[in-house]
């Protein structure tokens, strides 16, 4: 069945320094969405990516669709203490057209040393 | 607008027992989703349901069950219990019709231990 990768599990970084991290897909993906997960809280959704080799911005985070439409990734410039958290990669199944199913990735726990 | 609402939002339950878990999506959203989230497997999907029906269903037993009723709220059922089932349960909804990816809003939720 499709899975969607993302490894590794865990980054430490140092405040202040970029952080990317990448999700890939064993299949091609109608869209991609990201999620946080603050420790102890709930996924957030954060954006979703449609377009091939699309780029969103929000504020200090950068998120790209891959041009295959396999892979995405997401960069964090000058990281803070509060980025720390689980990020997750989506995508929805699609191989019988029932696109509502997501899969996800087993996210990334980022930490950020002060 | 009220979030997605979660009960309760702990238990502990013993193994063989049961589990109810109820979820009451945002306002106007039709699409109510659950998850089980454990430190090694991630987020897994369980179930959807739209407009009382289920839409997708996920690799699990059929011991985990769900349902919706028509005011959209959702409740989820875990029988005879097993150590393994130990986990947060999440409820996720959306408002998009189904068959389309659209943002899901995550309510807290339930977290079950099973001893």
């Amino acid at each position: 069945g499709q899975q969607v990768m993302q490894i590794p599990q865990y980054q430490h970084v140092q405040e202040g320094e970029d952080f990317t991290t990448y999700c890939n897909s064993s299949t091609t993906l109608s869209n991609i969405q990201w999620y946080k997960q603050r420790p102890g809280g709930h996924p957030v959704f954060l954006i979703q990516l449609v377009k091939s080799g699309e780029v969103k911005k929000q504020k200090r985070l950068t998120f790209q669709f891959g041009e295959a439409k396999k892979n995405s990734s997401l960069h964090i410039t000058a990281t803070q203490t509060t980025d720390v958290g689980t990020y997750f990669c989506a995508g929805p199944r699609t191989e019988t057209g029932a696109n509502s199913k997501l899969t996800f990735g087993k996210g990334i726990t980022l930490s950020v040393r002060p | 607008k009220a979030g997605v609402t979660q009960t309760p939002r702990y238990l502990i339950k013993t193994r063989g027992q049961q589990v109810t878990l109820s979820c009451s999506p945002i306002s106007g959203h039709r699409s109510v989703s659950w998850y089980q989230q454990t430190p090694g497997q991630g987020l897994q999907f369980l179930f959807e349901y739209f407009s009382e029906t289920q839409r997708n269903k996920g690799n699990f037993p059929g011991r985990f069950s769900g349902r919706q009723f028509s005011n959209s709220r959702s409740e989820m059922n875990v029988s005879t219990l097993e150590l393994g089932d130990s986990a947060l349960y999440l409820c996720a909804s959306r408002s998009g019709l189904a068959g389309v990816t659209g943002e899901l809003f995550f309510g807290e939720g339930s977290r079950l231990t099973v001893l």
